[in-house]
């Protein structure tokens, strides 16, 4: 069974431009969850999609939004992108949606850098 | 509010040599607990978990994992390490009804030859 994909996986952007990244969940998982991880903060949970409904948000300004398709696949975009969003963003699917935990496989995740 | 520390910014040990990475959370109750590892390039992999039972908990690659009640704490051995247990290893728990997972900074683990 193939693991959780995501494209692209290394994107280089400049401030104020617009960035859309892809996850596709393993085959069978429904939810499909969202992280920011940079050396200062660690891991932040960002969103949590399960249905194509979303299930859970983070801490994150408007400028982060999601969503997930009808095949389970889940895209993030990130809009008037800032040098602090500069972070690898991770997406991890599981089989079913909080509050049920279930156990969550990651990709490799998409190197985001804003210059 | 509810917090995972890993003291440990950095470990160094040698091969062969046992290895001890410590985790302390703050909740109330008891949480579900968590180590996962993280290679160079790659995404994170679950080591082991605790929901409840027997508080010694073994993983995966020889790891394995006591939750004390007492300490708060979730720490991860293993008796021999080897050359390739090199990584970052993140402590998280999950709490709370709406069941969202709380990571620490993590602890990068080098391993001498």
């Amino acid at each position: 069974k193939a693991g959780v994909t995501q494209t692209p996986r290394y994107l280089i952007k400049t401030r104020g431009q617009q960035v859309t990244l892809s996850c596709s969940p393993i085959s069978g998982h429904r939810s499909v969850s969202w992280y920011q991880q940079t050396p200062g903060q660690g891991l932040q949970f960002l969103f949590e999609y399960f249905s194509e409904t979303q299930r859970n948000k983070g801490n994150f300004p408007g400028r982060f939004s999601g969503r997930q398709f009808s095949n389970s696949r889940s895209e993030m975009n990130v809009s008037t992108l800032e040098l602090g969003d500069s972070a690898l963003y991770l997406c991890a699917s599981s089989t079913h949606p909080s509050p049920t935990y279930n156990e969550q496989f990651f990709g490799p995740g998409t190197r985001l850098t804003v210059l | 509010a509810q917090s995972v520390t890993q003291p440990d910014i950095h470990i160094t040990v040698s091969e062969g040599a046992s290895l001890e990475l410590r985790c302390n959370y703050s909740y109330g109750a008891t949480p579900y607990l968590f180590w996962y590892v993280q290679s160079p390039g790659q995404g994170l992999q679950l080591l082991l978990k605790y929901f409840s039972g027997d508080t010694l908990v073994q993983g995966i690659k020889g790891f394995e994992a006591e939750f004390k009640r007492s300490q708060s704490s979730f720490n991860l051995r293993k008796p021999s390490v080897h050359w390739s247990d090199a990584a970052e290893y993140f402590c998280a728990v999950v709490t709370g009804n709406n069941r969202k997972l709380i990571w620490g900074l993590g602890t990068s683990l080098a391993v001498n030859p």
